[in-house]
């Protein structure tokens, strides 16, 4: 089973402040989505990346996939409250007969006025 | 309105007791799959569908069985509920995989206590 692990963990910042999330595996993906979740809500796609090196850009939120399409990074600028929530990566590569998604282990954000 | 509904969103039972969640999707998908989310593992994937008749065991399936009957439902079934299959089970569909390119659509998750 490839992992996907997302660091940090849990982030608490308050409301202004800028912020990144780093997702790292040792295995190379095919293509790596991020997505959020909200309490007793599933999963929301934000971005998916496909190549290495690609930077993709949602108002205050910059994805970025490593060059070497093992890692990825979500970079927030000047957070607020309407960001809270979990943030999942979920990277894809291939077993040899199918396509295969894996979730990270989420970093949970809490932002603060 | 395009959507993947989960039945029930709340479910508290005993150990032994069979039962289903149901899980719909009206957005003619052919991927459709079934994870659970437990603290500090993330999500992880138990069955998936790559369409009518075809499933296949993802990361986790001991304990759980699906079925793919039609096309925009797959019910996930315990035969023999356990304490550790307490979590919070979300299915999820896509028009099919695409290397990971297509957007997967969850529903909003079916919290079970085992006891």
């Amino acid at each position: 089973t490839q992992l996907l692990e997302q660091s940090p963990q849990f982030l608490s910042i308050q409301e202004g402040e800028n912020l990144t999330v780093y997702c790292n595996s040792s295995s190379v993906f095919s293509s790596l989505q991020w997505y959020r979740q909200e309490p007793g809500e599933g999963p929301v796609l934000l971005v998916t990346v496909v190549t290495g090196g690609e930077v993709k850009k949602l108002k205050r939120l910059t994805f970025q996939f490593g060059d070497a399409r093992k890692d990825s990074s979500l970079h927030i600028t000047a957070a607020q409250p309407g960001d809270t929530g979990l943030y999942l990566c979920a990277g894809t590569f291939y077993t040899g007969t199918a396509s295969k998604l894996t979730f990270g282990t989420g970093t949970r954000l809490q932002v603060t006025l | 309105e395009a959507q993947v509904t989960q039945n029930p969103r709340y479910l508290i039972t005993v150990t032994g007791k069979k039962l289903t969640v149901t899980c719909s999707q009206n957005m003619n998908h052919e991927y459709m799959s079934w994870y659970r989310q437990d603290p500090g593992l993330g999500l992880r994937q138990i069955y998936y569908s790559m369409n009518v008749e075809v499933t296949d065991k993802g990361d986790v399936p001991e304990g759980y069985k699906v079925s793919r009957k039609e096309k925009r439902n797959f019910p996930l079934i315990l035969e023999s509920p356990s304490p550790n299959q307490t979590s919070l089970y979300f299915c999820a569909s896509s028009f099919g995989t695409s290397g990971g390119r297509e957007t997967q659509y969850f529903g909003p998750g079916t919290r079970l206590l085992v006891l």
